[in-house]
């Protein structure tokens, strides 16, 4: 299946301080990116929607200009926290739809490995 | 209400039992449906598409009662290696999935 791969695995940061996520699309080309955010013992929730060259779209109640997120390449997608504070401590994970030019979608969503965030 | 609803368990069932996840969702335009697993600390994983036909992938049958708005995930003759949590996962028409909180199973020897 396709690969998309997401850095840092882990990273631990001070408060107020601002951390960069990158997802990539190893072998595809995906138009579209979606960032999760996951606590303990909940669900998966939606974030926003990283469109390539142009402006994510972000779900009701999360901050943009907190959670920066750029889609400059068919291949790449970051998410940047900013300022970040202890209750953004949590799992980010990225995902990716296979929209390789030739290819039929399948419709199956790609995950990367996730991201988890501990602000001190 | 939530947009999909789900038992979190735990299921905690022997070695070989057979047991069943139900999830309900809100949305009737929602369009397709899937079931992943997620390992503790790790990302999501596609177990299964699910059709309103119904379908099967070896121990594992999904079900769709668009009627109802219920989608059902039956795992036969568990493993060990079943032990996850089972996330209901419903797309939206603007493709994007919404998880439910997941289904917890513990298999035990």
């Amino acid at each position: 299946g396709a690969v998309v791969s997401q850095h840092p695995s882990w990273v631990i940061c001070k408060s107020g301080t601002s951390v960069k996520i990158e997802c990539r699309s190893l072998d595809f080309q995906a138009t579209t990116m979606f960032w999760y955010r996951q606590f303990p013992k909940q669900s998966l929730m939606l974030m926003a929607t990283s469109n390539e060259g142009s402006k994510a779209t972000y779900e009701q109640g999360v901050e943009k200009d907190k959670f920066l997120i750029n889609h400059a390449s068919l291949t790449l997608s970051t998410l940047t926290v900013t300022s970040a504070h202890p209750e953004d401590s949590s799992f980010y994970i990225c995902s990716a739809r296979d929209h390789t030019w030739g290819r039929g979608d399948t419709g199956e969503l790609f995950f990367g490995e996730g991201s988890r965030l501990t602000v001190l | 209400r939530k947009e999909v609803e789900q038992d979190p368990g735990p299921f905690n069932v022997p070695e070989g039992a057979t047991v069943a996840f139900n999830c309900t969702y809100s949305n009737s335009a929602s369009q397709s449906f899937f079931w992943y697993r997620q390992d503790c600390r790790k990302e999501p994983k596609l177990l299964m598409s699910v059709y309103s036909s119904g379908n099967e992938d070896g121990r594992f049958t999904a079900q769709l009662n668009r009627a109802s708005q219920y989608i059902s995930l039956l795992i036969r003759d568990s493993k060990l290696s079943d032990s996850a949590t089972y996330l209901c996962v419903v797309m939206d028409s603007s493709y994007k999935l919404i998880f439910g909180s997941g289904t917890r199973l513990l298999v035990r020897p």
